[in-house]
């Protein structure tokens, strides 16, 4: 059965500051993952996929994110945060096959100080 | 143009009331389905539809029940309310092949008073 771990449910960086958000993974295929970002108030939006192409991915808003197979990571960062990006931030992965659900980790909110 | 949208944005009913949340997208997409995100932003699938055909079903209350009248269109059917149902409920759609990236209605806020 496919999982997500995104540790942590709160992370603090000035602006400017480097983002960092982890996520690790658990499938027994190799899966499609994802990162999801959710304002106050609104609907997931995608910032990125990887899909068994490139392992580094980039995605909007300046965000991307590496794939690491032996490390079952896919953790997510920004060179210099600015404070718009405070919402949050939920890892996602979904096996092949078409009928496969996303698993979503349970988000971590990220904020951002001036 | 919006994608994926959804009706009411919010919900305030009482307990024991029935209740139907509307989903259209216009995407073109095969595959719609139904979230659950809880007070601690938890979102868990509740069901999947591809071209009308209930692909996935979790372990959902029969008080919810689903129905899809065509490939764009997927409704949520709430009966008997409960307190506990109070959550903010997320559409969403993909397309069949590829990545199978969904998109994500703005939401439903429930509250069941």
């Amino acid at each position: 059965a496919q999982s997500v771990t995104q540790l942590g449910s709160h992370v603090s960086v000035s602006e400017g500051a480097l983002v960092l958000l982890r996520c690790n993974y658990s499938s027994s295929v190799p899966p499609y993952l994802f990162w999801y970002v959710q304002y106050p108030n609104q609907g997931l939006q995608l910032l990125l996929k990887y899909t068994s192409a490139a392992t580094l991915v980039k995605g909007i808003n300046g965000f991307e994110a590496e794939f690491k197979k032996s490390e079952t990571s896919f953790h997510l960062t920004k060179p210099s945060a600015h404070m718009s990006d405070a919402a949050e931030y939920f890892c996602a992965v979904r096996e092949t096959g078409a009928n496969s659900k996303l698993t979503f980790g349970k988000g971590i909110t990220l904020s951002v100080r001036p | 143009d919006t994608a994926v949208s959804q009706t009411p944005k919010y919900l305030v009913t009482q307990m024991g009331n029935d209740k139907s949340i509307k989903c259209e997208q216009n995407l073109g997409h095969d595959t719609m389905y139904w979230y659950k995100q809880d007070s601690k932003k938890f979102l868990k699938i509740m069901f999947s539809y591809n071209n009308k055909e209930l692909i996935i079903n979790e372990t959902v209350p029969n008080r919810f029940s689903p129905k899809s009248p065509d490939k764009a269109h997927l409704n949520l059917h709430i009966n008997s309310l409960e307190l506990g149902d109070s959550a903010v409920y997320f559409c969403a759609s993909s397309s069949k092949g590829g990545s199978y990236e969904q998109y994500f209605g703005p939401g439903t806020r429930l509250t069941v008073t």
